[in-house]
């Protein structure tokens, strides 16, 4: 079955370290760039993080550079987001995502985990 | 960073009629190669985002085709022909032509009447 599946996410306090983990399966996933999304509850989605094929190159928004680092262990078709010094603004659900995608004729739809909840909290 | 703004931020529509969402964005969203990266996306309630619109008006598998995206430059709109209950939720446009960061409007929520 072509799925993501999260997992990591918890209650935390403020200054902790969570490391979230997204595996893949179905898919060649070493081939696919991926991202990290996320949702504050109530609230809209937000770009996080985004890592090509090979784990080479790394994107992050300015609200998490230098706290958050994703990786990806393309053997084990796992993507991480290690997430430190954690703020209450990081209370979000958080969501990895492969986008869709055409191979010649074909077109696949993008494909989302259910998502891991954060919880940043004294 | 190109800021994303979509209008309404609430749209109640009665079943089988058109919805219509606007997105408009801070700078054009024309890349250098020629394509505009501008996504729409689905969340119905309790469920995972989707993308619905890849590149202003390219459906994607699986979306139904009163699901239209039109648009160009700075403006763009997602257009529902005859509105099912299924189509609650929020509807969200992402920019992918400048980033990072990549950006999503406030997001608009579809009702029932």
């Amino acid at each position: 079955e072509v799925q993501l599946v999260e997992s990591g996410g918890g209650l935390v306090q403020p200054g902790g370290s969570l490391r979230l983990s997204c595996a893949a399966s179905g898919f060649t996933f070493s081939s696919h760039e991926m991202n990290w999304f996320r949702q504050p509850p109530g609230k809209g989605l937000e770009w996080v993080s985004t890592i090509d094929h090979s784990g080479t190159t790394v994107y992050y928004a300015d609200s998490v550079k230098g706290r958050f680092t994703i990786s990806r262990d393309n053997a084990k078709n796992s993507l991480y987001l290690q997430v430190n010094s954690l703020r209450a603004e990081d209370t979000a659900v958080y969501y990895c995502e492969r986008e869709g995608y055409c191979s010649g004729a074909t077109c696949y739809p993008d494909l989302w985990g259910q998502g891991t909840l954060v919880t940043v909290s004294s | 960073d190109v800021v994303m703004t979509q209008s309404p931020l609430s749209l109640p529509v009665t079943l089988g009629q058109p919805a219509s969402i606007s997105c408009r964005s801070s700078q054009s969203l024309v890349h250098s190669d020629g394509n505009t990266y501008l996504n729409w996306f689905q969340q119905r309630p309790g469920q995972s985002p989707r993308r619905l619109i890849y590149k202003v008006s390219n459906r994607d598998p699986g979306v139904p085709d009163r699901f239209s995206g039109s648009g160009s430059g700075t403006d763009f709109t997602l257009k529902i022909s005859r509105v099912e209950a299924e189509d609650v939720g929020l509807y969200y446009c992402m920019q992918g032509s400048y980033w990072p960061p990549k950006t999503f409007g406030q997001g608009t929520k579809l009702e029932i009447k």
